[in-house]
């Protein structure tokens, strides 16, 4: 199985920072790779996929970057909205695999 | 819009089966593969089974393998997560979600299972 380490577990932050959401994949996925944004209480949303590639509708804020087995999920000028959990999950093989999450809190 | 909806959940003993579902509305059903994605009480996200837009092929993470059934049924645009031998530790939200490509791009809003005597 692929395991994802998602770091850091949590970071907190003000409004208008700027935020990077590490995963590491424990063999290479290649692009494979994907977030998603979870509210309290609500299903995941996705984010972005393929690694860097944006979601229908996601803010230009959000971005990410990797390949291989390093991936990075970037906030820039964080919202209000953007407090909250975030997923990192490989689309390479089964069994899909998610990161343990990064939750962004405000400071 | 797509929409996705999820039933049957509810609060069974440990061995007892439940059946879940996920109703689409909004989307050709048959031409997405389909998962289900679990998240017990404050924990992170595991995904359980995949199954294609045919149905002839399923995957399940191995703690469910031989326990649960995926399913569906195209003309009733139907998803359907037979749980059998239920233990505590499959209580969790359980989430359908269509795929495309190789993302998750739809989810419904869960539907919770508690196993507990």
């Amino acid at each position: 199985d692929i395991q994802m380490t998602q770091s850091p577990s949590s970071v907190s932050a003000s409004v208008g920072d700027r935020v990077t959401i590490t995963c590491r994949a424990s063999q290479n996925i290649g692009n494979l790779l994907v977030w998603y944004q979870q509210k309290p209480g609500e299903a995941p949303n996705l984010l972005i996929y393929a690694a860097s590639t944006l979601h229908s509708g996601v803010p230009s804020r959000f971005s990410g970057s990797g390949s291989g087995t390093d991936f990075t999920l970037t906030i820039t000028s964080l919202q209000p909205e953007d407090f909250t959990t975030y997923y990192c999950q490989q689309a390479n093989s089964f069994p899909l695999t998610f990161g343990g999450g990064t939750t962004v809190e405000i400071k | 819009e797509v929409q996705l909806v999820e039933s049957g959940g509810g609060l069974v003993q440990p061995g007892e089966s439940l059946r879940l579902s996920c109703v689409d509305s909004g989307f050709s059903f048959s031409d997405h593969g389909m998962r289900w994605v679990r998240q017990a009480p404050g924990k992170g996200l595991e995904w359980v089974s995949a199954i294609s837009n045919s149905g002839g092929v399923t995957y399940y993470i191995d703690s469910v393998r031989g326990r649960f059934t995926i399913s569906r049924d195209n003309s009733q645009n139907t998803l359907y997560l037979q749980m059998n031998s239920l233990r505590a530790e499959d209580t969790a939200v359980y989430y359908c979600a269509r795929l495309v490509n190789h993302y998750m791009d739809v989810w419904g809003k869960g539907t919770t299972v508690t196993v507990s005597s």
